[in-house]
């Protein structure tokens, strides 16, 4: 089970806005960037967001991502079919087990679009 | 062109040992972090270490840390995972990622492997 939670699914019609939520901890996303990766079926999966809020090049403006507190979003407008995928946002921890830090990865948000 | 290529896919035994490999390309090898990730069957991401390969600097996730060992070969531009003793639990699509940033807390993984696919069964 990660220290981030997110919805295991969402869904949306073509031309919708949604929203994945990544909640977490002071630990995590209140003292460090957010990061987001899309993983298409059967594939590996690719950097969405980074520094919160920062596209990479070649990701269209559609995404957009947020953060407030503990918490961060990612926002997808205009859906489109071939957004749907699962979506993992990661964030470097302070304070795991064992006194370690490291990277933590969301559950995953299962994308459907109808 | 950046490449990330891994090893193939492997079918090993519980208790047997396994390296494998991702190789790196089209970039400086040792600019640039290399991250391991587990994905067993039907599950999320999990991170489970990271490696320097300028200075072999590691780090490993603690439900990895004492289970799998990172290392790499700068002269080859490879890095590796390896287990001693396999278990059936390690059944997983294992990926590296190259990782961009100064710091290994402040990494973006922009460049996959496209993923080595490891079956332990009697």
């Amino acid at each position: 089970q990660s220290v981030l939670t997110q919805p295991p699914s969402a869904s949306g019609t073509p031309g919708q806005r949604v929203t994945i939520s990544c909640s977490g901890s002071t630990s995590n996303i209140g003292n460090n960037y957010v990061y987001w990766y899309q993983q298409l079926p059967g594939t590996a999966p690719k950097p969405l967001m980074y520094k919160d809020d920062q596209r990479p090049s070649g990701v269209p403006d559609r995404f957009s991502g947020s953060k407030s507190g503990t918490s961060a979003a990612l926002a997808i407008s205009g859906l489109q079919f071939e957004d749907e995928a699962d979506y993992y946002c990661a964030v470097w921890d302070d304070s795991l087990s064992g006194g370690l830090s490291a990277w933590v990865f969301g559950g995953g948000t299962k994308l459907t679009v109808l | 062109e950046v490449q990330m290529v891994q090893s193939g896919a492997q079918v090993k035994k519980p208790g047997e040992s396994l390296k494998i490999s991702c190789q790196g390309s089209g970039y400086i090898f040792t600019n640039y972090w290399i991250a391991w990730v587990r994905q067993m069957p039907g599950k999320g991401l999990e991170w489970m270490g990271i490696i320097n390969p300028d200075d072999s600097e590691m780090r490993y996730g603690p439900s990895f840390q004492g289970q799998v060992t990172i290392s790499v070969d700068k002269s080859i531009s490879t890095a590796y995972l390896q287990w001693n003793s396999l278990r059936a639990s390690d059944t997983a699509m294992y990926y590296c990622a190259r990782g961009e940033g100064t710091f290994d807390w402040l990494l973006l993984y922009d460049y996959w492997g496209q993923g080595t696919l490891v079956t332990v069964s009697s």
